[in-house]
């Protein structure tokens, strides 16, 4: 499996407070991303990035920041929480596909399931 | 935009039986990526079988093949003699090919996923 970690697992926070996930990845892989899980909806981008320092939205961002200091550690912030991003929040990560073709893979963490009430 | 559907929100299979899973992509582009992935009870997404547009023949690993369409921009799942761990939330996902990368068509389009139950 690859390495590939998600803190906390579990949050319930109320509506309006700060809260950040975080992920962790011990492959060195320059990818990563994060995901939200809705039921009806599948997977969605919230926000990826391509190497340190270097990040961009995704499909859902509105509300959410994200940052990457580290290869290894990719943070999501929720500025002020709202009941509409209570969902399950996936971590991915995968190998830079133009030097890697074969790989196309993108390996997702266990995720963290994220309650605002 | 990519658009990723599958059109059976739940699907149920007697085990040792088979189960064909549908798939339908909308894309311009002509490379590209396309793959299935499990997610079972413990949430965690395991991907099961990935196909590149560029080859002719469908993918297999092990029990689980692929039916790839391309004219059809159909991909469908097949599942042979199913198991009750085959049990799952099944999530067909789209990827631009890398060629035409952007720092952004690395990212996966799901579809919104079908549930697979299995009859004992």
């Amino acid at each position: 499996d690859a390495g590939i970690t998600q803190s906390p697992r579990h949050k319930v926070t109320e509506t309006g407070t700060p809260v950040t996930l975080r992920c962790h990845q011990t492959e060195n892989h320059r990818y990563m991303y994060w995901y939200r899980q809705d039921p009806g909806h599948g997977l969605r981008l919230i926000h990826y990035s391509y190497g340190v320092k270097d990040t961009d939205k995704g499909e859902v961002s509105d509300g959410y920041s994200v940052s990457r200091s580290k290869t290894e550690d990719f943070l999501l912030t929720l500025e002020s929480a709202t009941s509409s991003q209570t969902s399950v929040y996936f971590c991915a990560i995968s190998e830079d596909p133009r030097t890697v073709r074969t790989r196309n893979e993108q390996f997702f963490g266990p995720g963290t399931r994220l309650t605002v009430l | 935009a990519q658009t990723v559907t599958q059109s059976q929100p739940e699907m149920s299979v007697q085990e040792a039986e088979t189960v064909t899973l549908s798939c339908t992509y909308d894309t311009s582009e002509s490379d590209y990526y396309l793959f299935w992935y499990k997610q079972p009870p413990s949430r965690q997404m395991i991907l099961v079988i990935r196909q590149e547009a560029y080859k002719q023949q469908n993918a297999t690993e092990n029990r689980f093949s692929v039916n790839f369409q391309k004219a059809a921009k159909s991909f469908s799942l097949k599942i042979s003699d199913s198991q009750l761990g085959d049990a799952a939330m099944y999530f067909c996902a789209y990827r631009a090919s890398y060629e035409l990368s952007n720092f952004g068509n690395e990212k996966l389009t799901f579809g919104t996923g079908t549930r697979l139950t299995i009859i004992p």
